[in-house]
């Protein structure tokens, strides 16, 4: 069971294109963080975020955590081939578990 | 080690065999996650492990599913008795400490049943 919920599931983009996902959840998370999974690999730490309505810019993707710590948006701005891969919120709930949503997948097509 | 390391790559199991999965975490990492990630979609929660200690196995789909980590470093996952629903990858991550900590994970071992 998925507690938190990501969208699109699935988006295929121009290079050059700006987009946004967002993961969603009823539950609040003391953190949450943003993975990258491409193929064959594990899943790559992009940002932790902590604090409520904070948002973080790491080079092209700037990342939010909403107000209320239920929610987070990832945008991308100019895509390129390059951000191809699997993009995976993960909340952390207190205890010892990292929850996981199921991913948007992105294809950035040249 | 540089990075959390998983073997095998690959395993293919006959339906009722038994498999063991190895990962080998980041050296110095206090805490070891389990993690299954069906085709499609996130990983799911297995098992957590601070050093040798299992604090955590709420995730274990039955009693088929057996993890340990004797001296606090290398982790096995067994399963018993493998079914078809089993079929997915493992993926093992290790963290410096367990809450929120950032979690490095290896390349997984993807088990299918046939």
């Amino acid at each position: 069971t998925q507690l938190l919920e990501q969208s699109p599931q699935f988006l295929s983009i121009q290079e050059g294109e700006n987009l946004t996902v967002y993961c969603n959840s009823s539950s609040v998370f003391s953190s949450l963080q943003w993975y990258r999974q491409e193929p064959g690999e594990g899943p790559v730490l992009l940002v932790t975020v902590v604090t409520g309505g904070e948002v973080k810019k790491l080079k092209r993707l700037t990342f939010q955590f909403g107000d209320a710590r239920k929610d987070s948006s990832l945008h991308i701005t100019a895509a390129q081939p390059g951000d191809t891969g699997l993009y995976l919120c993960a909340g952390f709930t207190g205890g010892f578990k990292t929850i996981f949503g199921a991913g948007t997948r992105l294809f950035v097509k040249a | 080690g540089a990075g959390v390391s998983q073997s095998p790559r690959y395993k293919v199991a006959k339906r009722g065999q038994d498999v063991a999965l190895r990962c080998d975490p980041i050296s110095g990492h206090v805490s070891l996650f389990w993690y299954q990630q069906a085709l499609g979609q996130g990983p799911e929660f297995l098992t957590y492990f601070q050093n040798e200690a299992q604090l955590d196995k709420s995730g274990l789909p039955s009693d088929r599913f057996f993890a340990e980590r004797p001296e606090g470093s290398v982790s096995t996952l067994k399963i018993q008795r493998t079914q078809q629903e089993d079929s997915a990858v493992y993926l093992c991550a290790s963290s410096l400490a367990g809450e929120g900590s950032p979690l490095h994970f290896g390349n997984g071992t993807r088990l299918t049943v046939t």
